[in-house]
Parts: C-alpha cells; sequence; structure tokens
C-alpha cells in the first residue's frame, strides 16, 4: 500500500483530455516537490515532469502537471495511442522517496 | 547523452548477496545524487537508497538492514548490494541519476534496467 494514492486505471479517447491525480498528506506531497514518469510497456520509466509542472527537454507541452496542497495532478492532452503506459507520481516522505501505485492510461 | 547500464547477476539463490553496479558514461559522477529503485514483475516502483558522489548515503527503512550502496569516483561508477536475498527481492533493478538534491524526486536518467531473479 503506497503512501501516495493513485487511481488503477483511466480512458480516453485519442485527441481527448485526461488527468491522472495522486494524493497525498502533509508529510510528503505537502511539503515537497512531485514528479511525474510514464512507463512504456517493458521499459524503464521516462521522466515527464519535474518541480510539480516543470518539463524536462523534449517532453511536449501536451504533458502538464500541478500541485495543490496535499494532491498533484498530471494531465495529458490530444491523447495518442503511443501514450498508453503506465504513470507513477514520485515526491519525498520523511527520509526516503515514495513512488504512487501507479495508473494505466488506456488510450481506447 | 548521459547513459546508465546496470551489470550483475541474473539469477540468485534464496540467502546469497545480490550485488549490481551501475555504469555512467557521457557524464560525470561527480556532483549528482544515484539512486537505486526496483519494479517486482507486474508491480509498482520502490526506491531503495540514494549515494551523493561523496559517499554520503540514505536508505529505504524497509531495507536499510540488508542494503548497502557505494560509489567509485575513479570509474564512474556506483554499486548496491543487498544482503539475504529472497524470492520478495526478485525485481527488475533500476539506476538513476537525481535532479538536483536527494529530496526532489526527481530522476532524469534512468538505466535500461536489469531482472534479477531469486529462486532455489
Amino acid at each position: 500500500q503506497s503512501v501516495l494514492t493513485q487511481p488503477p486505471s483511466v480512458s480516453a479517447a485519442p485527441g481527448q483530455k485526461v488527468t491522472i491525480s495522486c494524493s497525498g498528506s502533509s508529510s510528503n506531497i505537502g511539503n515537497n516537490y512531485v514528479s511525474w514518469y510514464q512507463q512504456l510497456p517493458g521499459t524503464a520509466p521516462k521522466l515527464l515532469i519535474y518541480e510539480n509542472s516543470k518539463r524536462p527537454s523534449g517532453i511536449p507541452d501536451r504533458f502538464s502537471g500541478s500541485k495543490s496542497g496535499t494532491s498533484a495532478t498530471l494531465g495529458i492532452t490530444g491523447l495518442q495511442t503511443g501514450d498508453e503506459a503506465d504513470y507513477y507520481c514520485v515526491t519525498w516522505d520523511s527520509s526516503l522517496s515514495v513512488f504512487g501505485g501507479g495508473t494505466k492510461l488506456t488510450v481506447l | 547523452q548521459v547513459q546508465l547500464q546496470e551489470s550483475g547477476p541474473q539469477l540468485m539463490k534464496p540467502s546469497e548477496t545480490l550485488s549490481l553496479t551501475c555504469t555512467v558514461s557521457g557524464g560525470s559522477i561527480t556532483g549528482y545524487y544515484w539512486s537505486w529503485i526496483r519494479q517486482p514483475p507486474g508491480k509498482g516502483l520502490e526506491w531503495i537508497g540514494y549515494i551523493h558522489y561523496s559517499g554520503n548515503t540514505n536508505y529505504n527503512p524497509s531495507l536499510k538492514s540488508r542494503v548497502t550502496i557505494s560509489v567509485d569516483t575513479s570509474k564512474n561508477q556506483f554499486s548496491l548490494k543487498l544482503s539475504s536475498v529472497t524470492a520478495a527481492d526478485t525485481a527488475a533493478y533500476y539506476c538513476a541519476r537525481v535532479i538536483g538534491d536527494f529530496w526532489s524526486g526527481s530522476y532524469d536518467y534512468w538505466g535500461q534496467g536489469t531482472l534479477v531473479t531469486v529462486s532455489s
């Protein structure tokens, strides 16, 4: 059981928008940055968002991140079939890095 | 372009010590924090710990009694040792570079991962 709660799955049609939530507490999200990762099947996770809302070089602006209080949200617009993957939120809690349980995105 | 590559045994027996090395190429290990993260088959990600190039470490409390992470700046490598492994330690093990401070939770470069199976 992760300290960060994500929905197990979300789905949307190509071209649509989807949001993935990550809920925590004051000891983690409430006082630390949140990052988001995309993991395609059989590959290593890839950084999509860091410091709540910043995108690394090469990540399209279809991906966005936000944080409010003890929750964070990843938004993906203009969904493509290639976006089908598992998505994880990550933050710091006390003395360790904690991951959300992951959300499987299905592009219908 | 920074690249990370894990290496080490892929099959182990219970009670043995897992030893993995992460070789960093295309950039220096100096100046950064580096982490090990694992993922059991079909499950989520678990942070194992980090090491600073200076040698400062921090481990996941759930694994702390069995984990040692070390760094060799002369070889641009850092390593993981996990003692007394059981089937529960079967996982893909990833090494990754930390962006900024250790508490950032942001890992910008990852190795491809190596699947370690513990079985008698």
